[in-house]
């Protein structure tokens, strides 16, 4: 079964750093591009970027660039997301998805998500 | 970035109505427009991917049409577990950009 497992939620302080995490299992991990997609409190989905575990290409969305890195490990199927120093903006629920392709980019397999709080 | 614009924002039916929402994209995306739905709590899902290509599972009474900048989503006869929220996504591009949202709501 193709399945992305989240690490779980997290609350944390302003200034303070955070990695979270993506494990995929059921399928090449290096075959697919990886998306995360930020969802703040109450509102819609937002494509932060997009990696692709083969050979860690990556591609921020303008918003995002300088505020998160995206990186993965190969060696055991895992994607991660993180920040250097968190403001209270970025309490969302972080979604991963794998970007399945063929002609026709599409996130069909998606995370159950990670909560993000920071607050002080 | 391309911008992509759903109408309405939210909207009221019943079970058994004829849904549609509509998706416009800010340049041409040909037809490479996704369709997800997204449930309270619950990660999105894939409905229709190439703007009327069905995910497989999805029930058939989800449809989708459109190219170049204009694009629908349709669902023939609502059933109650259809109430949801749904985006669409261009892919042409990167970044993917969503559309702000569809929340249906049993009226």
């Amino acid at each position: 079964e193709v399945q992305l497992v989240q690490s779980g939620a997290e609350v944390k302080k302003p200034g303070e750093s955070l990695r979270i995490s993506c494990k995929a299992s059921g399928y090449s991990f290096t075959s697919y591009w990886f998306a995360w997609v930020r969802q703040m409190p109450g509102k819609g989905l937002e494509c932060m970027g997009t990696i692709f575990p083969g050979d860690s290409d990556t591609r921020y969305s303008p918003s995002f660039e300088g505020q998160v890195t995206m990186s993965v490990d190969r060696s055991i199927s895992t994607a991660y997301l993180q920040w250097s120093s968190l403001k209270a903006s970025d309490t969302a629920i972080y979604f991963c998805a794998r970007m399945s392709s063929g002609s026709f980019y599409k996130l069909d397999v998606w995370g159950p998500g990670t909560a993000v709080t920071v607050s002080s | 970035d391309i911008e992509m614009t759903q109408s309405p924002s939210s909207l009221s039916a019943s079970v058994g109505d004829r849904f549609s929402i509509t998706c416009r994209a800010s340049q041409t995306i040909r037809n490479y427009l996704n369709w997800y739905q997204q449930k309270p709590g619950k990660a999105p899902k894939l409905l229709i991917y190439a703007a009327s290509t069905l995910q497989s599972g999805v029930p058939s009474r989800f449809s989708g049409s459109g190219s170049g900048t204009d694009f629908t989503l349709t669902i023939s006869s609502l059933q109650p577990e259809d109430f949801a929220t749904y985006y669409c996504q261009q892919s042409y591009s990167s970044p993917y950009t969503f559309g702000q949202g569809t929340k249906l709501e049993i009226k």
